[in-house]
């Protein structure tokens, strides 16, 4: 899977907007954007993913640049539960390595009340 | 639906133990991954179960073992513990090892070696 780089840590106030991004610039063409939170003590949740059009769903939307180089997650209104490490992954969705997700550091997201 | 579970939350073993994590997968799942989580690091990858057989291994010594049941729940056997293996242990289901299918992920089992 094509590497990643994100923020080790953001802070967010409660109620605005959460904006997380990812740079992954050897992204091939077949590989996805995903996107996974890990809340304390929990086990990793997923968020959402894409190839390269814009995606929302009832947790976030993603934002894909033309060129695939970058993403980036929107928390559209964040809330305390929201705090939490938000990994992106590249993922090939056909081959034979497909079945492992390979995380990263990812992002420590804190939100203030 | 239950979720997946997985069993004790916590144990501690002393170094050169032998040490067995269980995790039941959620119902209609036929696929099972185990990862390893040190502190502070994000998860790696340590093997895949489809249908009771290995469908795919990270990069951990053979004394990581596992096996899967007809019923897809799935053990994680440790041999000969070190201090490293300190970590959170994390299991996940899906229906099928096609990368469409969405891991779920559970709780997780503590383990400190001492």
């Amino acid at each position: 899977d094509a590497k990643t780089t994100q923020p080790p840590s953001m802070d967010c106030a409660e109620g605005r907007a959460a904006n997380l991004p990812c740079n992954h610039s050897t992204i091939s063409g077949n590989e996805y954007v995903y996107w996974y939170r890990q809340i304390h003590s929990q086990g990793p949740q997923y968020i959402i993913h894409g190839l390269k059009n814009n995606e929302t769903n009832e947790m976030a939307s993603l934002i894909i640049t033309e060129d695939r180089k970058s993403s980036t997650l929107i928390l559209p209104h964040a809330t305390l539960r929201d705090t939490a490490v938000y990994y992106c992954i590249v993922r090939e969705i056909s081959g034979g390595s497909n079945y492992k997700l390979t995380f990263g550091k990812g992002t420590l997201l804190t939100v203030n009340p | 639906e239950t979720g997946v579970t997985q069993s004790p939350t916590h144990l501690i073993k002393t170094r050169g133990q032998q040490v067995t994590l269980r995790c039941s997968s959620q119902s209609g799942h036929n696929t099972v991954s185990w990862y390893q989580q040190a502190l502070g690091q994000g998860p790696q990858f340590i093997f895949q179960y489809y249908r009771e057989e290995e469908n795919g291994r990270g990069n951990f010594p053979p004394r990581f073992s596992g096996l899967q049941f007809p019923n897809y729940s799935s053990e994680l056997n440790v041999n000969a513990l070190e201090l490293d293996d300190s970590a959170l242990y994390l299991c996940a289901s899906s229906e099928g090892t096609n990368a469409y299918n969405e891991q779920f992920f559970g709780p997780g089992t503590r383990l400190t070696v001492l």
